[in-house]
């Protein structure tokens, strides 16, 4: 069984507030990741796409790094907003797997102004 | 716009019955998928399809069926082998299987068991 855990479950931040969560999965027959945002009443949509070791993507003042060796991304926040809550899902794709994605079970993350 | 639709937003099914929950893209992807989420568990795949007329099970098919007759197009039929069909679908599409691609998701169905 391919188990890709999050960290935390949940996290409560003030506007303003740097943070970043976690995301571990197989070390082995890696593939690629995905990060994706999850907003309330909305579709989950795409934010990185990484597959290479010491990768490190950006977009605004959200940023992720990957470590595909001993199997962990980390997403950052700069800064947190309101519009930044959200749930954020990462997904594994295994060598072998037709591209199909594994997801954990998210980070909601809840930013109070 | 393009995109990707999902019919209804809610769905309630009897004891027995079969339901079909429609998915819809405009975005000519080859690559079709659907899933399931319950509270406290990630997104799990039910079924996914790489090209029309061709889908695999995926990890939780039992009790579901579906269909890929045209590109645009991947229904799911719950059907009443399904014993505990209540939670959130999601469908979703990507350019091609097999590569990795973003996934793009619909809004979602809730199905409700009455």
């Amino acid at each position: 069984i391919l188990n890709v855990e999050q960290s935390p479950q949940s996290l409560h931040v003030q506007e303003g507030d740097s943070t970043n969560f976690t995301c571990s999965f197989p070390s082995s027959n890696f593939y690629a990741l995905h990060w994706y945002r999850w907003e309330t009443a909305k579709s989950p949509e795409a934010l990185f796409v990484m597959t290479l070791n010491g990768d490190e993507k950006k977009k605004g003042r959200i940023s992720a790094t990957l470590n595909t060796k001993e199997g962990y991304s980390y997403l950052y926040i700069k800064g947190s907003q309101p519009e930044d809550s959200a749930t954020y899902l990462c997904a594994f794709i295994r060598v072998g797997s037709q591209g199909n994605l594994i997801f954990g079970k998210g980070t909601k993350l809840s930013v109070k102004p | 716009d393009g995109g990707i639709t999902q019919s209804p937003k809610y769905l309630f099914r009897k004891e027995g019955q079969n339901v079909t929950l429609s998915c819809e893209q405009n975005l000519n992807h080859d690559a079709m998928y659907w899933y399931r989420q319950d509270p406290g568990q990630g997104l799990r795949l039910i079924y996914y399809s790489q090209i029309v007329n061709d889908f695999q099970k995926g990890d939780i098919a039992e009790g579901y069926s579906v269909s890929r007759e045209k590109k645009e197009s991947f229904p799911l039929t719950v059907t009443s082998a399904q014993k505990n069909p209540t939670a959130f679908y999601l469908c979703a599409s990507s350019g091609a299987s097999g590569t990795g691609e973003t996934q793009y998701f619909g809004p979602g169905t809730r199905l409700l068991v009455l």
